[in-house]
């Protein structure tokens, strides 16, 4: 079964201390990785998408990397605005049309 | 460029009351498109989703239905709620590519 772990549950840093978030996945036959950002009350907002190991993807403070198991999101000098959950999905090819599954998310506060 | 609308924002309902929650998408044609709940939490959990005008697949067994009555509009309904159908409703649409994006979102409370 297709199944997304996301570590930590929250996570709180001052600002300009840089961290990671962990998505530890198993599927089969990956399709693709998504990284997405949500806001209280709004919905998830597309960040980056991995499609094999050893790639890496970059957005201003942020970069994704992937490898065979998991994925990291590295924040480097993060800021308030910063703040958010963060969510992992993976996508199989062996799941319905399109179908994603999601991890539980990080919840990131970045105090200044 | 690509656009997705739900409506309404927030929605307050009795327990028994039907429901209809909106999505339209507006910038591309013939999008997949899919409704999710994310309760509190719980990661979202895919409901439906679509490949085309009419053709309907749902993921879990449950008190509600869609329907896909034109290209770039999906609904999700109701005929009686429960109290377990709380929760953030979100619609996405994907075009060719893998990656789906996500509507506003429906909040909705059921009394």
């Amino acid at each position: 079964e297709d199944q997304v772990t996301q570590s930590p549950e929250a996570l709180r840093l001052q600002e300009g201390e840089s961290s990671s978030l962990n998505c530890s996945y198993t599927v089969s036959g990956l399709r693709g990785l998504f990284w997405y950002r949500q806001d209280p009350g709004k919905g998830p907002e597309f960040l980056f998408t991995l499609y094999s190991a050893g790639e890496e993807k970059e957005k201003e403070r942020l970069k994704a990397t992937l490898t065979k198991k998991e994925s990291f999101l590295h924040i480097t000098a993060p800021k308030p605005e910063d703040s958010a959950t963060y969510l992992c999905a993976v996508q199989g090819r062996g799941g319905s049309q399109g179908n994603l599954i999601f991890g539980k998310g990080t919840k990131l506060s970045v105090k200044p | 460029s690509q656009t997705i609308h739900q409506w309404p924002a927030t929605l307050v309902q009795p327990v028994g009351s039907p429901l209809s929650l909106e999505c339209t998408v507006e910038g591309t044609s013939n999008p997949n498109l899919y409704w999710y709940r994310q309760a509190a939490g719980r990661g979202l959990q895919l409901l439906f989703y679509s490949v085309g005008i009419g053709q309907i697949s749902s993921e879990v067994p449950q008190n509600l239905s869609a329907s896909r009555p034109q290209d770039r509009q999906f609904i999700l309904s109701s005929k009686k709620l429960l109290l377990s159908d709380s929760g953030f409703y979100l619609c996405a649409w994907t075009s060719g590519a893998r990656t789906q994006y996500f509507g506003p979102g429906t909040r909705l409370t059921v009394l």
